[in-house]
């Protein structure tokens, strides 16, 4: 496989469940990002990890914990969601975190409903 | 604040051509990107501009004007597989990338 894999691509959970979304990419980039797209609004960047780091949290609640175990492989553990939470959750790598080119690479995404 | 503006949506025919406008207010610019995003799938690269002017890349061109914090995206021949959303974005002095909401552009018959 090659580019970006997100599992699942959909999820329905209701308020009080734990699930985590898996995002792999076998592109051998060292950064890699969490987004939320919401209908109609810019994409909101959630979480950075550049060589297994984390270098960003952009405010960002507590029931989204993000997971970096290694630069292939990042996850989104989810927990107590609000509906609001309800959204496109879209992971990104790109070759390096940080440079003006630097172009990233999207999985297709995990769509969430919160119940 | 930083804000990057874009028509919400627009609507085109087969076989012509439309122009995507993108205005940003930055702190500070390190480069635009355009990429395609077509419904349920990953949104994709298509252009980088960081100099003024026209960058052409088959039937897509991109063009940028710094002083006026201005890009289009200009697609030619529309085919029904351009059927998508185009989404902007800045880079900032910072390197944070800065997103328009997006363009839903539907080309009919």
């Amino acid at each position: 496989e090659t580019g970006v894999t997100q599992t699942p691509r959909h999820l329905v959970m209701g308020m009080t469940n734990k699930k985590s979304l898996k995002c792999e990419q076998h592109l051998g980039h060292n950064a890699m990002y969490w987004y939320k797209q919401s209908a109609k609004k810019p994409l909101e960047l959630m979480f950075v990890y550049s060589l297994e780091e984390r270098v960003e949290n952009n405010s960002v609640p507590s029931r989204f914990s993000p997971e970096c175990p290694n630069s292939s492989h990042l996850f989104l553990h989810l927990h107590t969601l609000q509906p609001e939470d309800s959204a496109l959750y879209l992971c990104a790598s790109s070759q390096d975190e940080g440079s003006g080119a630097n172009v990233l690479t999207f999985g297709a995404g995990s769509r969430l409903t919160v119940l | 604040g930083q804000n990057i503006d874009q028509p919400t949506e627009m609507t085109a025919t087969e076989g012509a051509i439309v122009q995507i406008n993108c205005t940003y207010q930055t702190s500070g610019f390190n480069g635009l990107f355009w990429y395609q995003q077509h419904a349920g799938e990953a949104p994709t690269f298509l252009s980088y501009n960081v100099l003024d002017g026209l960058e052409e890349k088959g039937r897509f061109s991109s063009f940028l004007s710094r002083s006026k914090g201005y890009s289009y995206l200009l697609l030619k021949e529309l085919q029904m597989k351009d059927s998508a959303s185009y989404l902007c974005a800045v880079r900032d002095s910072n390197y944070q990338l800065i997103w328009g909401a997006g363009t839903k552009l539907i080309i009919k018959p």
